[in-house]
């Protein structure tokens, strides 16, 4: 398995405090997405990166950012929570634009169950 | 991207071979097929993929057509715990759309 940890792997939060999620990876993978899945919905893109210091917003970025200082970490940061970001976030990892086949293969986390009460 | 279109759910009995189809007729020629499975309360775990000649990892083999509009997975032996939603995917070479879209997949159950 890619070496992908994320932390914490559950939390329970009241609405309007801070959270920030943190994916780490040992793979030394350019790219880092910030996805969350939930029912009926799948799994959606929040903001990715494609590099120290360099992000963009995914499909629900909205009150949501993140943060990629060195190549290894990329946190997810919930500025006031809200109970509509009660959900399960996912952390994924990809060699996109590594090696000559050029493909662009995911690894996932395990995931946060963030809970906003 | 292309669409895929697969069964809702399988069964296949432990130990027997667990092939999973999917129907992919709108790929274009520098898209790969990816299949991807997610365990329940497990993040989606990266099984395989292949662009048009027949692969094999550890975990699996990929069966593509020869005119690439649809492919089969195949687990050799399936345990119980392959049991999980399966999904396949096309991405074009050099990567998608800044982030992956599973449709509905295929739910596998495994029988004892």
């Amino acid at each position: 398995d890619a070496g992908i940890t994320q932390s914490p792997r559950h939390k329970v939060t009241e609405t309007g405090t801070p959270v920030t999620l943190r994916c780490h990876q040992t793979e030394n993978h350019r790219y880092m997405y910030w996805y969350r899945q939930d029912p009926g919905h799948g799994l959606r893109l929040i903001h990715y990166s494609y590099g120290v210091k360099d992000t963009d917003k995914g499909e629900v970025s909205d009150g949501y950012s993140v943060s990629r200082s060195k190549t290894e970490d990329f946190l997810l940061t919930l500025e006031s929570a809200t109970s509509s970001q009660t959900s399960v976030y996912f952390c994924a990892i990809s060699d996109r634009g590594q090696g000559v086949r050029k493909t662009d293969t995911q690894y996932f986390g395990p995931g946060t169950r963030l809970t906003v009460l | 991207d292309a669409k895929t279109t697969q069964p809702p759910s399988m069964d296949c009995a432990e130990g027997r071979a667990a092939n999973l189809p999917c129907n992919h007729s709108t790929i274009s020629g520098n898209e790969y097929v990816y299949w991807y499975r997610q365990i329940h309360s497990q993040g989606p775990q990266y099984i395989i993929h292949g662009l048009k000649n027949n692969e094999t990892n550890e975990m699996a083999s990929l069966i593509i057509t020869e005119d690439r509009k649809s492919s089969t997975l195949i687990l050799p032996h399936a345990t119980l715990r392959d049991t999980a939603v399966y999904y396949c995917i096309v991405i074009p070479s050099g990567g998608g759309a800044d982030g992956l879209t599973f449709g509905k997949g295929t739910h596998l159950i495994i029988q004892p």
